[in-house]
């Protein structure tokens, strides 16, 4: 059963902001909603995650709405590199060898 | 900055062979996972490895595949006859230092059965 529902392709022009969405709408009090991205056929590249709070890092924001049923990915300045599948994966983080489920993600595409 | 290593990038085999393929995780790790990702589809879960043995499997990971840390760098996946279907990317990753839950992925091995 799928976790999350995400937008199957967005395109956002190069130096905007791209928000990604991403509903998780029976997430549970203790699952972590985490990003990934694979650019091409690399591998998946971990980008960001969160519980609650709203998180940023070098790479991105993730802003998580007060009821924790859905989510967004902000990378603040596109660029070219940015073009890449993007993953939003909703798990609990008590086992190290749990495994992480990916679904189809969002194809994003920016634009010059 | 630390990364995952997969040798090689691509590997070429006939259908029936034996293929190993190689991974280097990030060396204060200690769990280690494969993944795979058939051309234009999902990626999938394979095996979670921790300790010298298997964590967690999927359905996937049938008796023609096995994994082993052969040494303290090296984390590996043995396929040993492979099969047409086998054909896909190959991802290794690792996790499991203290204060992290997050999975480093590998560049992936392209496995070509024939």
């Amino acid at each position: 059963d799928a976790k999350t529902t995400q937008p199957t392709s967005m395109d956002c022009a190069e130096g905007r902001a791209a928000n990604l969405p991403c509903n998780h709408s029976t997430i549970s009090g203790n699952e972590y909603v985490y990003w990934y991205r694979q650019i091409h056929s690399q591998g998946p590249q971990y980008i960001i995650h969160g519980l609650k709070n709203n998180e940023t890092n070098e790479m991105a924001s993730l802003i998580i709405t007060e009821d924790r049923k859905s989510s967004t990915l902000i990378l603040p300045h596109a660029t070219l590199r940015d073009t890449a599948v993007y993953y939003c994966i909703v798990r609990v983080d008590d086992n190290y060898g749990q495994n992480f489920v990916f679904g189809p993600g969002t194809r994003l595409s920016v634009l010059p | 900055e630390p990364e995952v290593t997969q040798t090689p990038s691509h590997q070429v085999t006939q259908m029936g062979q034996e293929v190993i393929l190689r991974c280097v995780p990030i060396s204060n790790h200690l769990y280690f996972y494969w993944y795979r990702q058939i051309l234009g589809q999902k990626v999938e879960f394979l095996v979670s490895f921790y300790n010298n043995e298997i964590s967690e499997k999927s359905e996937i990971f049938d008796d023609q595949f096995s994994v082993e840390r052969p040494d303290g760098s090296n984390f590996t996946l043995k396929i040993r006859s492979t099969k047409l279907e086998d054909s896909a990317m190959y991802f290794c990753a690792s996790s499991g230092n203290r204060d992290s839950y997050e999975q480093y992925f590998g560049p992936g091995t392209r496995l070509t059965v024939t």
